[in-house]
């Protein structure tokens, strides 16, 4: 049981190139978040996602796109990346929130010169 | 919406107790307390619901005041692996539950 896992761990992109993040659980949970997270402001939710094919919008969405073709699956893209998007993502999946908690893959740094 | 952690930082010896405070200024239904290690992802430490009765977790325990809209971690005693950053996040019924978070208090624990 891996529980969440993210592809790729690091990544350095310039500016306007495009990448795309993996999220992926294994305990079958339905619902799914990406939060990025920048210095001394904690956790913000960029996507979120509340079953298979379905997804939404969260506090700070623009200049990302995501996609839950597969349940197990979370993808989150960068179409053109800017120097604002240096940051480090986290995804995200439970059970049944709130009353369940959250369980957060270990993150991918990015940096974008 | 984001809830509002207090204090900032705290530095305590090895064996000390510690308070840190987390408001919001909506009603809530729970709230969450997470503790991260630099470089680390976020781990779970306990979940308040109202109406629950208070949770502890060894030498950390929490509690809910669902009427002030305040939930206060302690940490009794505290230990060197106790170091990180405790975030509380409330949920957003709005975003698919997810989870507002405060800014986070950082906590150092010194020999």
């Amino acid at each position: 049981n891996a529980g969440v896992t993210q592809t790729p761990k690091f990544r350095v992109l310039k500016t306007g190139q495009s990448m795309t993040l993996l999220c992926a659980q294994d305990m079958n949970h339905e619902y799914m978040y990406w939060y990025r997270q920048d210095p001394g402001m904690g956790l913000r939710l960029i996507h979120y996602s509340v079953g298979e094919g379905t997804t939404a919008k969260g506090e700070v969405p623009d200049g990302y796109n995501v996609s839950r073709l597969k349940k197990q699956n979370f993808l989150l893209g960068l179409e053109s990346a800017a120097p604002s998007q240096t940051s480090v993502y986290f995804c995200a999946s439970s059970y049944n929130p709130p009353l369940y908690e959250q369980y957060f893959g270990p993150g991918t740094r990015l940096t974008v010169t | 919406q984001q809830p509002v952690q207090s204090p900032q930082a705290v530095i305590l010896r090895e064996g000390e107790d510690a308070v840190i405070n987390c408001s919001s200024s909506k009603a809530l239904y729970s709230v969450h307390w997470y503790r991260q290690k630099h470089g680390e992802a976020p781990i779970f430490l306990m979940i308040l619901l109202k109406g629950g009765e208070q949770k502890g977790h060894d030498k950390i325990s929490a509690s809910f005041n669902e009427k002030k809209q305040q939930s206060s971690l302690y940490l009794t005693a505290s230990q060197l692996s106790y170091s990180g950053t405790y975030f509380c996040g409330t949920e957003n019924s709005n975003s698919g539950y997810a989870l507002n978070f405060g800014k986070g208090t950082s906590l150092l624990v010194t020999p």
